[in-house]
């Protein structure tokens, strides 16, 4: 079974500060991809930063990027300047590809606020 | 472009009850997927559509259930509502089953 470990329940950072979130997951197959999303007080699930495990290039996403371990399982998130709207439920996501279909395993959330 | 689409937004039911949920895809979308979202934690995987057919299912019991329409929309149906069945209700869709999945704004059911 996959699982995907968030060991921060809560975090709190300075605006224009950086944060890292971090992320552990467990899964014994090869084709699959992680994802970061993002849950603002509106409840809307919104999607940050996505890594293909193939790829050994971390991915980027303006002041979002990743630090993808494969070997070691760890895909944590890096903020940098960060800023009032990005406090939000963070989570960690994994997606194993296979002709089953595609669900999203989903860690138990980091809960980040951003302090002015 | 519309985004994934969900309604209601919020629903009160009590013990007992039947409830339908409704989701309609991003444009261009015919995946669907439904997650649960208890309070305080991530979501849970409960099936996904495609081509009208459940093509994956979680961890729930019979009590939940869907359907895809041509449009490529979904309804998801719960049955014989549990206290414990209060969340949010995440729809989700993507083109085809091996892309990003996209996610709506949730629908907040609580039982009484």
């Amino acid at each position: 079974a996959q699982t995907v470990t968030q060991s921060q329940p809560e975090m709190s950072v300075q605006e224009a500060e950086t944060v890292t979130l971090s992320c552990t997951y467990d899964t014994s197959e090869s084709n699959y991809y992680l994802f970061w999303y993002k849950q603002p007080p509106s409840r809307q699930m919104i999607l940050v930063i996505r890594q293909e495990a193939y790829k050994q290039q971390n991915a980027t996403e303006n002041r979002f990027s990743v630090n993808f371990q494969k070997a070691a399982k760890s895909f944590s998130l890096k903020i940098s300047d960060s800023q009032l709207g990005d406090t939000a439920m963070y989570f960690c996501a994994f997606i194993n590809f296979n002709n089953a279909g595609n669900m999203l395993t989903f860690g138990g959330g980091t809960r980040l606020m951003v302090k002015p | 472009d519309a985004g994934v689409t969900q309604s209601p937004t919020h629903l009160i039911k009590t013990r007992g009850q039947q409830v339908t949920l409704r989701c309609s895809p991003k444009s261009g979308h015919d995946t669907v997927s439904w997650y649960q979202q208890a309070l305080g934690q991530g979501p849970q995987f409960i099936f996904q559509y495609y081509e009208e057919e459940e093509r994956q299912r979680g961890n729930f019991p019979d009590r939940f259930s869907g359907h895809q329409f041509p449009n490529y929309s979904s309804e998801l149906n719960v049955n014989a509502l549990l206290l414990g069945d209060s969340a949010l209700y995440l729809c989700a869709s993507s083109p085809d089953t091996q892309e990003t999945q996209y996610f709506g704004p949730g629908t907040r059911l609580l039982v009484l």
